[in-house]
């Protein structure tokens, strides 16, 4: 069964920084770009960022560029997350997500449980 | 940016009754929309993508339909446990955008 487990959710100040981790298993990894995408609480799905199968690419929403950065270690069959110039709009659930086809745009077909971050002071 | 507008925002339904959940594009996305269900303190899960394909392991009850900017998602005979929150995303153009949303509730 795939499974992907996030880590490294918590409280953070304003301006901080934090790093998400996910951990996939059960699914050749380096075979499959792979995406992060949050939820506000209360509130519907933002998709945040992706990235290629080899790391080689990657793409964000407008309101992370300059400020969070995806990255994945195929020998660790892991995906990142890391965040920084942290605001209290970023405060939500993040998920990790598998893309489903070979595109990089594809849906998502496999998520973790999430990981919440938690942006005050 | 794509902006994905679902209605209605509330579904209210017995179950054995039929769902219809619409989603509008602003713009055109050819058949590159995907619908996902999502229960409470649960992540979403893939229902169907590219418009009409089923994901894996879903039930035939569920069927989508569209192309350009209107779309639908059809549950033929709500289940009990179709009772969640819905919502439409598009792959056409980057950023990847999702719909706010449309929640079916027991009538």
């Amino acid at each position: 069964e795939v499974q992907l487990v996030e880590s490294g959710g918590g409280l953070v100040q304003p301006g901080g920084s934090l790093r998400l981790s996910c951990a996939a298993s059960a699914f050749t990894f380096s075979g499959y770009c792979m995406a992060w995408v949050r939820q506000a609480p209360g509130k519907g799905l933002e998709w945040v960022a992706n990235i290629k199968k080899d790391g080689s690419d990657e793409y964000y929403v407008e309101s992370v560029k300059g400020r969070f950065t995806i990255s994945r270690d195929n020998a660790k069959n892991s995906l990142y997350l890391q965040m920084s110039s942290l605001r209290a709009e970023d405060t939500a659930v993040y998920y990790c997500a598998r893309v489903l086809l070979s595109h990089i745009s594809s849906p998502f077909d496999y998520w973790g449980q999430g990981t919440l971050v938690t942006v005050s002071s | 940016e794509i902006v994905l507008t679902q209605s209605p925002a509330t579904l209210s339904l017995s179950p054995g009754e039929r769902a219809t959940l619409s989603c509008r594009a602003s713009q055109g996305v050819t058949t590159y929309l995907a619908w996902y269900q999502q229960k409470p303190g649960q992540a979403p899960r893939l229902l169907i993508y590219d418009a009409s394909n089923r994901a894996t392991g879903i039930p035939a009850r569920f069927s989508g339909s569209g192309s350009g900017t209107d779309f639908t998602l059809t549950i033929s005979s709500l289940e009990p446990e179709d009772f969640a929150v819905y919502y439409c995303q598009q792959r056409n153009n980057w950023p990847l955008t999702f719909g706010g949303g449309t929640k079916v509730e027991i009538k």
